[in-house]
């Protein structure tokens, strides 16, 4: 089973400056079969990026994701008021596991 | 319009049963692999089961494996979650979501109902 870490737990940013998430996988796992989803309290999450750098439709272009191997990043260019919310990262091969998520917080 | 919408959440005593369902409408359903994941009131996104499109094919968390069946009905499409033997570790919110993109089992997931609340207590 492939466990993926979040770091760090809680980013604390002000609006327009630029956020950098990490997802640490396990082992690697040999594909590029990982996503990133935001969720905000009380509502359902929501696709952002797929294949590990792919962007969903209708996601803005602030959204980025890279990686490869054990090591994947979310990067959000400049945060929008909306932006701050809780990130998780999933990999969606034989254990379609979540990480613990980030917390992105106004500073 | 497409979307997902869950029902069937409830309390339940432990060691009971419960059955969701999520109602799809806006695209092929049967086209469509289907995935149920739970999320524990303060915590983190939980995947539980995946169906395929044809409901051949199923997938469990280990945490559920013998205790939770995940089935499906195209002429209705509707996706279901039989829950047995149920303990406080399964409350939690229930979500449905589809899987990106038609006739796989490993994909995202981009299509989210807003859950259905499951409480486990006596």
């Amino acid at each position: 089973e492939v466990v993926l870490t979040q770091s760090p737990g809680t980013l604390s940013l002000s609006p327009g400056e630029r956020a950098t998430l990490s997802c640490r996988a396990s082992h690697n796992f040999g594909s590029s079969y990982l996503a990133w989803y935001q969720q905000k309290p009380g509502q359902a999450p929501r696709l952002l990026i797929y294949d590990a750098s792919s962007r969903a439709t209708g996601i803005p272009d602030r959204f980025s994701g890279t990686g490869s191997g054990t090591d994947f990043t979310l990067s959000i260019s400049r945060l929008e008021p909306e932006d701050f919310a809780v990130y998780y990262c999933q990999h969606y091969g034989s254990s379609r596991t979540f990480g613990q998520g980030t917390r992105v917080e106004i500073k | 319009e497409v979307q997902m919408l869950e029902s069937g959440g409830g309390l339940v005593q432990p060691g009971g049963s419960l059955r969701l369902s999520c109602e799809a409408s806006g695209f092929t359903f049967s086209n469509y692999a289907v995935t149920w994941v739970r999320q524990a009131p303060g915590k983190g996104l939980d995947w539980v089961s995946t169906i395929s499109g044809s409901g051949e094919n199923t997938y469990y968390a280990d945490s559920v494996k013998g205790r939770f069946t995940i089935s499906r009905d195209n002429s209705k499409n509707t996706l279901y979650l039989q829950m047995t033997n149920l303990g406080a570790e399964d409350t939690a919110r229930y979500f449905c979501a589809k899987l990106s993109n038609s006739w796989v089992v490993h994909d995202a997931f981009d299509l989210w109902g807003q859950g259905t609340t499951v409480t486990v207590s006596s």
